[in-house]
């Protein structure tokens, strides 16, 4: 497609339960991004994916939260053991190129986001 | 403290009414500053980037940067309720994170 695919749009489950939230990146695009969004709460940093380099994981807020990127393209999000806490919108985005590299000077393309509600 | 503060509104303003959105920040590395506008259930879309402080105008948008305060603003004129959404400011430097740091955003809307 022509934007960030994310899948699922809507996720409600149990706690203590593990999810996977999947993005599918626009094609060419090297740098992939997630973010977490609370009710109120700005968009809060998790993981950035760059090519081949090793990922930056300072954002991920306990180790029940990875993520991977298979082949360059689609990333995977995984929370282990939910919590409420975890309970938020999960928003993956895309670039070209790293920010502030080339002629990227911010643009991230996002998708619509994963609703996670953790019962 | 955050790195970005933002106030989160909600503001409510009639149509045709000049907006001010602003964040304040604490890192004095961030050199870039952006504004996303997020409507009801989307991701965030880019609206304008500066660089460094001064002024930055796109047709009813104006970005301001003031780095020594640091201090941005975000002027609408003319407001449209389709200008209804929220407005989430970022900024990112170039050390560190290769990542940009968000406002918690501020939800505007345009009465018709």
């Amino acid at each position: 497609g022509a934007g960030v695919s994310q899948s699922p749009s809507n996720k409600v489950t149990e706690k203590g339960k593990d999810v996977e939230l999947r993005c599918d990146p626009i094609s060419g695009h090297t740098a992939l991004y997630w973010y977490r969004q609370s009710l109120g709460q700005g968009l809060e940093f998790l993981i950035y994916f760059q090519g081949n380099s090793a990922p930056d994981k300072s954002g991920l807020p306990s180790d029940r939260f990875s993520a991977e990127r298979t082949g360059g393209s689609v990333s995977t999000l995984t929370i282990q053991r939910t919590q409420q806490e975890d309970s938020a919108v999960y928003l993956c985005a895309s670039s070209l190129s790293p920010i502030l590299a080339g002629s990227n000077t911010g643009e991230l393309f996002f998708g619509e986001g994963s609703r996670l509600t953790v019962l | 403290q955050k790195e970005v503060e933002q106030d989160p509104g909600p503001l409510s303003v009639p149509e045709g009414a000049i907006v001010s959105l602003n964040c304040t920040y604490s890192n004095s590395a961030f050199q870039y500053f952006m504004w996303y506008r997020q409507y009801s259930r989307k991701g965030p879309e880019l609206l304008m980037y500066t660089y460094s402080s001064g002024n930055k105008e796109d047709g009813r948008f104006t970005a301001q940067v003031d780095k020594s305060s640091k201090y941005i603003s975000l002027f609408i004129r003319d407001s449209q309720p389709s200008d209804s959404a929220t407005y989430l400011c970022a900024m990112s430097a170039f050390t560190g994170r290769r990542a940009l740091t968000f406002g918690s955003g501020t939800r505007l809307q345009v009465q018709p």
